[in-house]
């Protein structure tokens, strides 16, 4: 088993729709999460971080965290044709010194 | 607003070549990584310094070695580059305590022959 699972898609979502997002990790001390887009051809860039269980929104994107199920998630409210790229899920333990284990991504595409 | 900055952006060698990437940070970061990615496989771990003066092996270290430069530099070295190792290389920093993340570099496409 992974240490991060992500769907690899592509996940195809007409415009102006929500855009669900999955990732699970093994983990259990996995304390923080981020999620990282990444357009094709370019570096991943950071667009969201969660540190505990619940909700937090930031614009069109909400990330979820459930510790007990080891499972994150990230919606993408009323999608555009920009967020068209892969979405990666990097779970942070402590002690790691920073390193990150990165999901394989998934890949959105949005439809006009 | 330089970030991290990767040279070069683009780079052709032929098998057994050496090579060295670089990498720059200006935001005072303690930690750096060396990263490659290939369709389907994501960011694996190469190697990692997790302060001035410490390095260490990722995930993939195998046909590599890095030094850390000072706090600001962290280069990674082909010394007979291979084929298999025709890959993208990102650079990332981050402050290194708790739960901060990591800052990527625009990446290194490099292609072996």
């Amino acid at each position: 088993q992974k240490e991060v699972e992500q769907n690899s898609g592509p996940l195809s979502v007409p415009e102006g729709a929500i855009a669900s997002l999955n990732c699970t990790y093994s983990d259990r001390v996995s304390q923080s999460f981020f999620w990282y887009r990444q357009y094709s051809g370019k570096s991943p860039e950071l667009i969201m971080s969660i540190y505990s269980n619940g909700d937090k929104e930031d614009g069109r994107f909400t990330a979820q965290l459930n510790k007990a199920s080891q499972y994150v998630s990230l919606l993408i409210r009323d999608s555009q044709p920009s967020d068209s790229a892969t979405y990666l899920c990097a779970p942070w333990r402590r002690n790691s010194w920073g390193k990150l284990q990165f999901g394989a991504g998934t890949q959105v595409v949005v439809t006009p | 607003n330089a970030g991290v900055t990767q040279t070069p952006k683009f780079q052709v060698l032929k098998t057994g070549q050496s090579m060295t990437l670089q990498c720059a940070q200006d935001m005072n970061h303690n930690s750096m990584y060396w990263y490659r990615q290939d369709p389907g496989m994501g960011l694996r771990l190469i190697y990692y310094s997790a302060s001035e003066g410490t390095t260490d092996k990722g995930e993939v270290p195998n046909g590599y070695n890095v030094s850390r430069l000072n706090k600001r530099e962290f280069s990674l070295r082909l010394e007979s580059a291979a084929p298999s190792q025709t890959s993208v290389y990102f650079c990332a920093s981050s402050e290194g305590g708790n739960n901060q993340p990591q800052h990527f570099g625009d990446g290194t496409r490099l292609s072996i022959l």
